[in-house]
């Protein structure tokens, strides 16, 4: 089966603080694809970032950070220094080889309190 | 820098009428996709299609939904006589196509950059 958890409903944190939202997918294929995109409250979803099987190393971007572990086959996501305006929800997706859709999880919200 | 256009933003219908969604893909995309999304879940793939093509209809409920990409114009998600549970977010995402972001092979490897979506309220 393929699947995406994400075991995070809502986290509520200061602004400053460090957080990370998890993400553990399920898949039998040995080449795919993860996603993370941001869904703020105006609603629209935008890209964050796509990483392949293959590539294991973390990215940093700014504030943003990615582990990805095949080990444990978890994406996580983390923000350093939060921010108000980091505030939405977050949704972490896979995508197997030769496949045309992503598959999402069900998005952990985020509120970062000034 | 145009990206995925979908219109209307807001759709009010009354059971049973019909509802048509629209959705421009970003310049230089010839795949889209569309996703729903219900009230406090995820979003689940519908449909993928290419110009004139459908090429995955998996996701679309086997009545009353239907999806096209003409070879000129917006691609147009249409829901016939529309009950309550349809009342949803509609997502429209597109992508370049295979093999252009260094994937293998499969759109499902491209990047799939969404349009603002449509919420459908069914009276």
């Amino acid at each position: 089966a393929q699947k995406v958890t994400q075991a995070q409903t809502e986290i509520s944190v200061v602004e400053k603080e460090d957080v990370t939202l998890d993400c553990v997918y399920e898949t039998r294929d040995t080449t795919y694809y993860l996603f993370w995109y941001k869904q703020p409250p105006s609603g629209e979803l935008v890209f964050l970032i796509r990483r392949n099987s293959f590539d294991e190393q973390n990215e940093i971007s700014g504030r943003y950070s990615w582990n990805f572990q095949k080990s444990t086959s978890s994406f996580n996501f983390t923000i350093t220094a939060s921010q108000v305006v980091d505030s939405a929800v977050y949704f972490c997706a896979l995508s197997p080889y030769n496949t045309d859709k992503l598959i999402f999880g069900t998005g952990t919200r985020l509120q970062v309190f000034p | 820098n145009a990206g995925v256009m979908q219109n209307p933003r807001h759709l009010v219908r009354r059971r049973g009428q019909e509802a048509r969604l629209r959705c421009s893909p970003m310049k230089g995309h010839s795949h889209v996709y569309w996703y729903r999304q219900l009230p406090e879940e995820g979003l689940k793939f519908m449909v993928y299609l290419q110009k004139e093509n459908i090429i995955d209809e998996s996701g679309m409920p086997k009545e009353r939904f239907s999806a096209e990409f003409p070879k000129e114009g917006p691609s147009i998600l249409r829901i016939q006589q529309v009950v309550r549970g349809d009342s949803a977010a509609y997502f429209c995402a597109s992508s370049p196509g295979p093999g252009t972001s260094g994937g293998a092979a499969g759109a499902g490897t491209d990047t799939q950059y969404f349009g603002p979506g449509t919420r459908l309220t069914v009276l």
